[in-house]
């Protein structure tokens, strides 16, 4: 199994909502990520587990909350979002130790639409 | 500061040309990584190729190759004989090996259409 699953692949919600993306990788990963892509735009690094711990928040609004419960989960839990926060919300794994110097294997995405 | 800069924003070709996509980057490190991403209009990113900053060999990969020039800082990539599903945008990306080592800076990206 070398995929990341990432659910919903799309999802609408109002400004008032509260919601969660989930993402999911069996590939033994011990850093996982997400990323925000806005339309026409390249990927940007919001958040990085390693070790189910956070270690890097690249200064993301806290209406942004990301949660790993274990080495194959990361969630991200959405809460009181603007219109401008519409994006393609990607997750990614990595290897254990080598992180970068390996890539990252990414999912498919939630194209998130806030209304 | 890492940089990574993709200048052609698109290309369009006809089926059965070749192809190559540029990419220039920056960064003050001395070990580092590139690498190329595919993200098809369905949107997920489909790794290519990595590449440290120690093996400047070319590599070919079927249809595809890429030419990595440490004395240009450039990592180009070369479709051949282009083919309608190699309609897509090509992320070339950088990733250090110091600090920061979780993160993956992306060129800005090129849309590469290839028509029948």
């Amino acid at each position: 199994d070398t995929e990341v699953t990432q659910t919903p692949k799309h999802l609408v919600m109002g400004m008032t909502n509260k919601k969660s993306l989930k993402c999911e990788q069996h590939m033994g990963h011990r850093a996982m990520y997400w990323y925000k892509q806005k339309a026409k735009k390249p990927p940007e690094l919001m958040f990085v587990y390693s070790y189910e711990k956070l270690s890097i928040n690249e200064s993301v609004p806290s209406r942004f909350s990301p949660e790993c419960p274990n080495s194959s989960l990361l969630n991200l839990h959405l809460h009181a979002l603007q219109p401008e926060d519409s994006a393609l919300y990607l997750c990614a794994s990595s290897q254990p130790s080598d992180r970068v110097s390996y890539g990252y294997t990414f999912g498919s995405g939630t194209r998130l639409t806030v209304v | 500061a890492q940089k990574v800069t993709q200048a052609q924003t698109e290309i369009s070709v006809v089926e059965k040309e070749d192809v190559t996509l540029d990419c220039v980057y920056e960064t003050r490190d001395t070990t580092y990584y590139l690498f190329w991403y595919k993200q098809p209009p369905s949107g997920e990113l489909v790794f290519l190729i990595r590449r440290n900053s120690f093996d400047e060999q070319n590599e070919i990969s079927g249809r595809y190759s890429w030419n990595f020039q440490k004395s240009t800082s450039s990592f180009n990539f070369t479709i051949t004989a282009s083919q309608v599903v190699d309609s897509a945008v090509y992320f070339c990306a950088l990733g250090d090996s110091g600090g920061s080592n979780y993160k993956l800076t992306f060129g800005k990206g090129t849309l590469l259409t290839v028509n029948p």
